[in-house]
């Protein structure tokens, strides 16, 4: 999506932490969201941030800071389950408008 | 159960034919958003709705239209202006701006 970017890909191994970070556009921000999608599947949500700061959410967790337009997506204790793609998604206003734009996802690929 | 559905799950056409994805939500939300996604990519924004009987262009909407006669249903069609219709289609509903949003399982649009 325009205005969002992400890594492309990502490899970790299993049980490792892996740090996903996306950047976004500020005007109009209305908040940030990162959702997981496997192969073929739609996405589900994992989290969201509209304050600066660290979400907590069991093994994930994300971090905002609107100043910088900057959030990331940290996934600890890794499982071969976490092999997915990872989106970032940004609520946007613009002309009384509210829409919810995607960023083109980051692959993370977990290894044994 | 709550939820949003989108039908049918594979639908093939010929080339030059319009076609209509179908997507319902029982879940109260206001908002509905449809996407696209090609192999390997994110999310593109075709249309978005948030109240009944309005909607707005996202990024890529030359080449289909959507209605919102009802708050529950969103359908898509994809015309024969659309150069390039065969993709994976997603159809999402929320609660509006800052809200997280919830998406169907998909329709796999395959023209030949």
């Amino acid at each position: 999506g325009q205005n969002i970017d992400q890594p492309t890909e990502m490899t970790a191994t299993e049980g490792a932490i892996v740090q996903i970070n996306c950047t976004y556009q500020t005007s109009g921000f209305n908040g940030l969201f990162w959702y997981q999608q496997h192969a073929g599947e739609a996405p589900t949500f994992l989290s969201y941030n509209v304050l600066d700061g660290l979400e907590e959410k069991g093994r994930f967790s994300s971090f905002l800071s609107r100043s910088k337009g900057y959030s990331y997506l940290l996934l600890k204790e890794l499982q071969m389950k976490d092999s997915a793609s990872y989106l970032c998604a940004e609520s946007l206003t613009t002309d009384s408008w509210g829409k919810l734009q995607f960023g083109a996802g980051t692959q993370v690929v977990v290894t044994p | 159960d709550g939820g949003i559905t989108q039908s049918p799950k594979y639908l093939f056409r010929k080339e030059g034919q319009n076609v209509t994805l179908s997507c319902e939500q029982n879940l109260n939300h206001d908002a509905m958003y449809w996407y696209r996604q090609d192999p390997g990519q994110g999310l593109r924004l075709i249309y978005y709705s948030q109240i009944v009987n309005d909607f707005q262009k996202g990024d890529i909407a030359e080449g289909y239209s959507v209605s919102r006669e009802k708050k529950e249903s969103f359908p898509l069609t994809v015309t024969s202006a659309q150069k390039n219709p065969t993709a994976f289609y997603l159809c999402a509903s929320g609660r509006g701006e800052g809200t997280e949003a919830f998406f169907g399982q998909g329709t796999r649009l395959t023209v030949v």
